[in-house]
């Protein structure tokens, strides 16, 4: 069974506006991690935050976590194609991750 | 450092017939996992290693599949015989730190099975 879910399952948005996605878990973490994945890509690690910390950001991205209500969430600022992509998170748990099933994010120009 | 490679990276192959796939971690990394991409299911962890070992082999399908890591540089993914419900993409990913650590993934084998 899989650890993350994430929501939406797909976003499309304007480019230059900030796109947010949000990945809800259900048992306690050590770490969050999320993913982008390129179309016929394997995939590529953003950013970790670990389960004592609530905020990290890493140039246009800003990851927040609540562990009180097991969740995240992805804010993606000043949105580019390039950002187009498969973005999943990932929970380490039994000594393994489990990844979500993604959103789909869109950036039109 | 070139990255986790796979090979190869389409494979078109008829039912029955065996079907291995590659995989050569980062160079250093001690950890290395093998995942199934499908549209239904996303992504499943499929078997991982530490130290060229087995962990945990509970995401294999059935005994069709099996995996071996003979030294820290190489590992394969084997299906016999393989079934057109085996298509998918197939990644191998490796970290450092066991599975806390962050993973780096190959670029994938795309496996069509007729």
């Amino acid at each position: 069974s899989q650890q993350g879910e994430e929501d939406p399952q797909a976003l499309s948005i304007q480019e230059g506006e900030n796109a947010t996605m949000n990945c809800s878990y259900k048992t306690s973490i050590n770490n969050l991690q999320w993913y982008r994945q390129n179309s016929g890509r394997g995939l590529v690690h953003l950013i970790l935050i670990r389960s004592n910390e609530r905020e990290k950001h890493s140039g246009r991205l800003r990851v927040t976590l609540d562990t009180s209500k097991k969740s995240s969430s992805l804010l993606i600022t000043a949105s580019r194609a390039a950002d187009t992509a498969s973005y999943f998170c990932a929970t380490e748990g039994a000594q393994k991750l489990v990844f979500g099933q993604g959103t789909r994010l869109t950036i039109n120009p | 450092d070139a990255g986790v490679i796979q090979s190869p990276r389409h494979e078109v192959t008829e039912m029955g017939q065996e079907v291995t796939l590659r995989c050569k971690p980062i160079s250093g990394h001690n950890s290395l996992f093998w995942y199934r991409q499908t549209m239904m299911r996303g992504l499943e962890l499929l078997i991982y290693f530490n130290n060229n070992v087995p962990i945990d082999d509970s995401g294999m399908p059935e005994d069709r599949f099996s995996a071996k890591m003979p030294n820290a540089s190489f590992s394969t993914l084997k299906i016999q015989p393989s079934e057109p419900r085996d298509s998918a993409v197939y990644f191998c990913a490796s970290s450092f730190a066991q599975s806390r650590g962050i993973q780096y993934f190959g670029a994938g084998t795309r496996l069509s099975v007729l």
